[in-house]
């Protein structure tokens, strides 16, 4: 099993629409976790860090489920300018980070 | 601006050809690391560093060797490349701990 599982997708969603990403991790992955967006041939950029508590930064909502194991993400009122790959990551240690392979989402006019 | 910076962005060469990819950052962090990303495989993490003069394998670090002499850099060294190291390669750099990685551009290697 992977360390950290994402749904590859792809998502094709309308504009304005309400989207949400799952992501498991096995123990290995379970320090901290975070969910960084990266364009098509472009560098991953760090979308928002995932807490217990639940953390939200304007249209997008990261939550942390330790006792299930997984993270998720919800995107309200989509843009267009959210299509992007969003790729699921763990940390295990200082130095260990592991990456998901990514869930492609696209956001149709 | 904080940044994290590679170079070259876009390099081609021949088998077994030394080359090195610079990777240098502005933030004082700790950490930093290499990332390959292949398509169907994600990103992996070739080797990386927890600061100077300490640096320990990653995931895929077969034909890849690196340094870190100075807090800031943290070069990328392929003595021989090899056509299955033809990839997209990231370098990046952390505090450490809780938070996450900033990640340079980029660098497209094609090995032929």
């Amino acid at each position: 099993r992977k360390e950290v599982e994402q749904d590859p997708g792809p998502f094709n969603v309308p504009e304005g629409a309400t989207v949400a990403f799952n992501c498991t991790y096995s123990n290995s992955a379970s320090q901290s976790f975070f969910w960084y967006r990266q364009d098509c041939r472009k560098e991953p950029k760090l979308l928002m860090s995932v807490y217990s508590s639940g953390n939200e930064d304007g249209r997008f909502t990261a939550q942390l489920n330790r006792a299930s194991q997984y993270i998720s993400l919800l995107i309200r009122d989509s843009k267009l300018s959210d299509s992007a790959t969003y790729l699921c990551v763990g940390r295990s240690s200082a130095s260990k980070i592991i990456f998901g392979s990514g869930t492609r989402l696209s956001i149709r006019p | 601006e904080a940044q994290v910076t590679q170079n070259p962005r876009y390099l081609i060469t021949v088998t077994g050809k030394k080359l090195t990819v610079t990777c240098s950052q502005n933030m004082n962090h700790e950490y930093m690391s290499w990332y390959r990303q292949d398509p169907g495989l994600g990103l992996r993490q070739i080797y990386y560093s927890m600061n100077v003069e300490v640096t320990d394998k990653g995931d895929v670090p077969e034909g890849y060797k690196v340094s870190r002499k100075e807090k800031r850099n943290f070069p990328l060294i392929l003595e021989s490349p090899s056509p299955n190291q033809t990839s997209l390669y990231f370098c990046a750099s952390s505090w450490g701990g809780l938070y996450g990685y900033t990640f340079g551009s980029g660098t497209r290697l094609t090995v032929v």
